[in-house]
């Protein structure tokens, strides 16, 4: 079974902070996806890697930057946190492009303050 | 790109079938697919559909798809009350293999 393991379930952080989400797959694959999620908008592409040290733009980057210097782990950094940016942050991957589907994370419920 | 849009609510009793609607407006996805999502956790694969099928069966779930009408069901039988989560349908958006989701449905499963 693939593992998407995002390191924390929860995180409460104040305006202004800079703050690291880390995610790991153990499977593998190629694409590594952020998104966050929010009631009633559901899942917003933040952005998403297609190998290492890529990235691309997801439609809502703006405030937030990826890092992926291993094929495994892909990091979401927001450079200094808004109270708007509180939300469920889940992390995927997938295999390939060629519709495999998406694995997620459990997610980190982020709280800015 | 795609746009997928679902109803936000369903209510239905233990036992009865539920069915989950989305609509989408590209046509051009390979797949599309449903995922479940239990409370405090990640999106969770159900199953999904090849785009040249009408219909898949997997237990208690039927997956139906009406691409004239880009219209795309979920029906699940004897629901249960573990069957009460949020149901996301997405479908491929471009050649990136980026999913685009629908809002989801929350489906509360009453005795």
């Amino acid at each position: 079974d693939v593992k998407v393991t995002q390191s924390s379930r929860y995180l409460v952080k104040r305006t202004g902070e800079k703050v690291f989400l880390e995610c790991v797959q153990d499977m593998d694959h190629e694409n590594m996806f952020w998104y966050r999620q929010d009631p009633g908008l559901g899942l917003r592409l933040i952005y998403f890697s297609y190998d290492v040290k890529m990235k691309e733009k997801g439609d809502i980057p703006e405030g937030y930057s990826v890092s992926r210097e291993k094929k495994e782990r892909f990091s979401l950094i927001l450079e200094s946190a808004s109270t708007n940016q509180t939300s469920m942050y889940l992390c995927a991957s997938s295999r390939d492009r060629e519709s495999s589907p998406l694995h997620f994370g459990n997610g980190t419920r982020l709280t800015v303050t | 790109g795609e746009d997928v849009e679902q109803s936000l609510f369903l209510s239905v009793r233990e036992g009865d079938s539920s069915v989950i609607n989305c609509t989408y407006t590209d046509s051009s996805s390979t797949y599309l697919y449903w995922y479940k999502q239990e409370p405090g956790a990640g999106l969770q694969l159900l199953t999904y559909i090849f785009s040249n099928m009408d219909m898949k069966q997997d237990q208690r779930l039927t997956v139906l798809l009406n691409k004239k009408d880009k219209h795309l069901s979920l029906r699940i039988a004897d629901t249960q009350t573990g069957d009460s989560a949020i149901y996301f349908c997405a479908g491929i958006t471009d050649s990136w293999g980026k999913l685009q989701f629908g809002a989801g449905t929350q489906v509360v499963v009453t005795p």
